[in-house]
């Protein structure tokens, strides 16, 4: 199972792009990447998930290389609403397969 | 509507004692998942279920057990509590292909504390 790393915190100021990156060396051929974000006193909730090069949607940007052994989440303009932890998780895309998360990184904006 | 919603949202209890957390989710999914997160937030799977069958069931004590009645409910029962299982207990659910499998939907949480 491919292991991810990331950091363990952040900071930002609102306003800022803020960029999360992720290495995962060992991923396979049939994993994709996902992006997890957790509120305190939350659970987590899914972001964005990619397999290569550049996904977009409402709430970030996913880069992954052509070697996919690291991503970046990008926040465009982050608020303070924003400050959460951030799980990078490598994901085989199986019926039923669990989500195995890391210590995520914790973003924290300030005003 | 809350998608997956669980009750009760916390749970104090001392040691010894019997009790059972609720999860209900009405997406339509047809798998289930518990998660602990410890104190270290550190959350990680425990057991899933598929169509009401066990499909992953990790090094979790066997005082823990979960119980499908149908695909909408994953309870877990939790015997003789221990300080250590105090913790945050998510339920999520998925559905391959749609949405698809990396995409699960987590309940609010159930913060269990033991005494």
């Amino acid at each position: 199972l491919a292991k991810t790393t990331q950091p363990i915190s952040m900071d930002s100021y609102e306003g800022q792009e803020v960029n999360i990156t992720c290495s995962h060396n060992n991923i396979a051929t049939n994993d994709y990447i996902t992006w997890y974000q957790q509120f305190p006193s939350q659970g987590p909730r899914f972001i964005i998930q990619g397999y290569k090069t550049k996904v977009t949607n409402e709430v970030a940007s996913l880069f992954i290389p052509a070697d996919r052994k690291s991503s970046t989440l990008s926040l465009p303009r982050v608020s303070l609403s924003d400050t959460a932890v951030y799980y990078c998780l490598v994901y085989s895309n199986q019926a039923g397969t669990a989500l195995i998360f890391g210590k995520g990184t914790t973003l924290s904006v300030s005003s | 509507d809350t998608a997956v919603s669980q009750t009760p949202k916390y749970l104090v209890t001392q040691m010894g004692n019997d009790k059972s957390i609720k999860c209900e989710q009405n997406l339509g999914h047809d798998t289930m998942y518990w998660y602990k997160q410890d104190s270290k937030k550190f959350l990680k799977i425990m057991f899933s279920y598929n169509n009401k069958e066990l499909i992953i069931n990790e090094t979790v004590p066997n005082r823990f057990s979960p119980k499908s009645p149908d695909k909408a409910h994953l309870n877990l029962h939790i015997n003789s509590l221990e300080l250590g299982d105090s913790a945050v207990y998510f339920c999520a659910s998925s559905s391959c292909p749609d949405p698809p499998c990396y995409e699960q939907y987590f309940g609010p949480g159930t913060r269990l504390t033991v005494t």
